[in-house]
Formats: C-alpha cells, structure tokens, sequence
C-alpha cells in the first residue's frame, strides 16, 4: 500500500471556523492531489501540487486554498468553513504525469460542517 | 459539464450473474483508468487501458477500451459479494493536462 495518511480522519466544525486537513505521503512522489467527493457528483479536484510550493486550481477550488511547504505534505485550508463543504474529502500521489501513472488516494477526511 | 458519463449508476444483482458498466464521453482520452472503492477507503486502481480497442482482462473482470478512446466498459462475470463497491472511471485528456477527470461511479451491490 502506499504511503499515505490522512488527518483527521473525521472532524465536525462549524459555520465560519478555518479548517486544515493534512496529506502526508512517505513516497516521495512529486504529484498530490486534493479531491472532494459528494454523492451525485463523483471525485472533483480541488487543487493540486507539482512540487514544493509550486500548485494549480482543480474544477472546485473557490473557497479553498493549498499549501506544499515539503515534498511529504500536502495541506488542504478552509478558511471559513461553510455547509456547502461538507464531503468526504481524499487526497492523492502519483509520481509523474504520463497516460499509465497510478494516483494512489488516502482513505479519507469525512468533514461535516454546522 | 460532466465529461465521463458513466451508467448504469447503481446495480442491484444476485451472486453468478453477468453486469457490464459503461463510460462513455464525447471527448478523446490519452489513457481511461478503472477505480473500486470500497465504503470507507480511497478508490484503488484497477486497471488502466491506454490503446484503442485495447482489452484487458483481471480474473472475471474485462476492461475494454473504444476504438475511438472515447468510451470504456467493465465486465463482471459471475459476480460475487466481495464485488460490491463503487467503480468508477477516469481519464486524462489533453486538455486537463495532469487532472484526472472521473465519472460519477456505479455502486455495485452483490447478495448471494
């Protein structure tokens, strides 16, 4: 299994409070990911990173921010956390780019938001 | 705009038969890629088909990629519970550069 944890696994916050969620991955691969999932809607990208501190928006990034200050960490921000984030929230490595690369993905954050 | 369509999006069976998911899109994909996940846990890849026409085969599983590499299916034959899960399918296109773009999945439910 690769190497990567998630944290917390679960976290109930409310309307307006900040809100960070931890990648940590022992692959050392450049890539991570931050994906949401909600029901209807499938796994949506949020952001990603290509490398420490260097990172792009995904299809769902409004409300969002994301920082890569070491290869093995992936941070994920709410910075006023509001009900329409409530998801089960997974992030993912993969070690290059080209049409066979493997993202593995974490087990998952289940947030709720009040 | 939902790029992967996938379908049937939930199935209900009984253990031994035969169900074929779908995926289609009206884009080209460089490469499509099938995921299960279980309740719980990430998405693990299962197989990914790059060629067009490719098919690849895992036990009773048979992945196929269209012609065109705009659509892919996932056969099971003779299911069993420990099938049951979520598939999904993604893709990499040229557009979405290193962004895998998914399907919306199909929960598969398997009693015996």
């Amino acid at each position: 299994d690769a190497g990567i944890t998630q944290s917390p696994r679960h976290k109930v916050t409310e309307t307006g409070t900040p809100v960070t969620l931890r990648c940590h991955q022992t692959e050392n691969h450049r890539y991570m990911y931050w994906y949401r999932q909600d029901p209807g809607h499938g796994l949506r990208l949020i952001h990603y990173s290509y490398g420490v501190k260097d990172t792009d928006k995904g299809e769902v990034s409004d409300g969002y921010s994301v920082s890569r200050s070491k290869t093995e960490d992936f941070l994920l921000t709410l910075e006023s956390a509001t009900s329409s984030q409530t998801s089960v929230y997974f992030c993912a490595i993969s070690s290059g780019t080209s049409v066979s690369n493997i993202q593995y993905f974490g087990a998952g954050t289940r947030l709720s938001v009040l | 705009t939902q790029l992967l369509e996938q379908s049937p999006q939930f199935l209900s069976i009984q253990e031994g038969e035969n169900l074929t998911v779908y995926c289609n899109s009206s884009s080209v994909f460089s490469s499509l890629q099938w995921y299960r996940q279980e309740p719980g846990e990430g998405p693990v890849l299962l197989v990914t088909v790059v060629t067009g026409g490719e098919v690849k085969k895992l036990k009773r599983l048979t992945f196929q990629f269209g012609d065109a590499r705009k659509d892919s299916s996932l056969h099971i034959t003779a299911a069993q519970p420990g099938d049951t899960g979520l598939y999904l399918c993604a893709g990499y296109t040229q557009q979405a550069g290193t962004a895998l773009i998914f399907g919306k999945g199909t929960t598969l439910s398997v009693s015996s």
